[in-house]
């Protein structure tokens, strides 16, 4: 099976701009993650999704970060403004609902705010 | 709140030979999984090994086992005879639920496996 598609790779910006990464989950996993791993730490969760509803958001810093999944399938996780602090490698993560948590994660995004 | 600490930040092991990586964590559940990524500079988190807390007995997958002791809430990580393809940041983390359906995996600092020729 295909495994969780992220892009970009790779993303540079300025401090207060704006940017925006893709994730596409498994087919047919219903749960999806974002993850932030900041440089030398584990990642964190930012969001979890149940097809297109948020189901915890309580990391998430709504100020300036947001994530939709319209349609329960790819998701979008947007950063505006961006802030030095950003810097991360965003993960994106899926499972099937219930089972035994097989979570499958994608390759992530580096991103660098300068 | 929960926890995941892993105290090495380093190891260095020589091929072939084994190497134990720790891990502590901190939950209120009685039944639960417990996890160990494996994360080489691809970045990728790949899935070494996955317990059941409920399970007495520890779980093996190849050269990677892991030492499960539920009323420590210790997790560590054993590989045996290393291998150059082993070194990779380790972490171990758990499912962490909040009501609602929220499961979102809390991880450690990560444990940094070096492994020399």
């Amino acid at each position: 099976e295909a495994g969780v598609a992220q892009s970009p790779r790779y993303k540079i910006i300025e401090k207060r701009q704006s940017v925006a990464f893709w994730c596409n989950p498994i087919s047919g996993h219903a749960t999806l993650y974002w993850y932030q791993q900041i440089l030398g730490q584990g990642p964190k969760l930012l969001i979890q999704f149940q097809n297109n509803g948020v189901v915890d958001d309580s990391q998430l810093p709504k100020d300036r970060f947001s994530a939709e999944r319209l349609k329960g399938v790819d998701s979008t996780l947007k950063i505006q403004p961006a802030k030095l602090e950003d810097s991360a490698v965003y993960l994106c993560a899926s499972r099937l609902t219930g089972g035994d948590y097989g979570y499958t994660f994608g390759s992530g995004t580096r991103l660098t705010v300068v | 709140a929960q926890t995941v600490t892993q105290s090495q930040p380093e190891m260095s092991v020589q091929e072939a030979e084994t190497v134990t990586l720790s891990c502590t964590y901190d939950t209120s559940e009685s039944d639960y999984y417990l996890f160990w990524y494996k994360q080489p500079p691809s970045r990728q988190m790949i899935l070494v090994i996955r317990q059941e807390a409920y399970k007495q007995q520890n779980a093996t997958e190849n050269r990677f086992s892991v030492n499960f002791q539920k009323a420590a809430k210790s997790f560590s990580l054993k590989i045996s005879d290393s291998q150059l393809g082993d070194a990779a940041m380790y972490f171990c983390a758990y499912p962490t639920p909040s009501g609602g359906g929220a499961d979102g995996l809390t991880f450690g600092k990560g444990t940094h496996l070096i492994i020399q020729p």
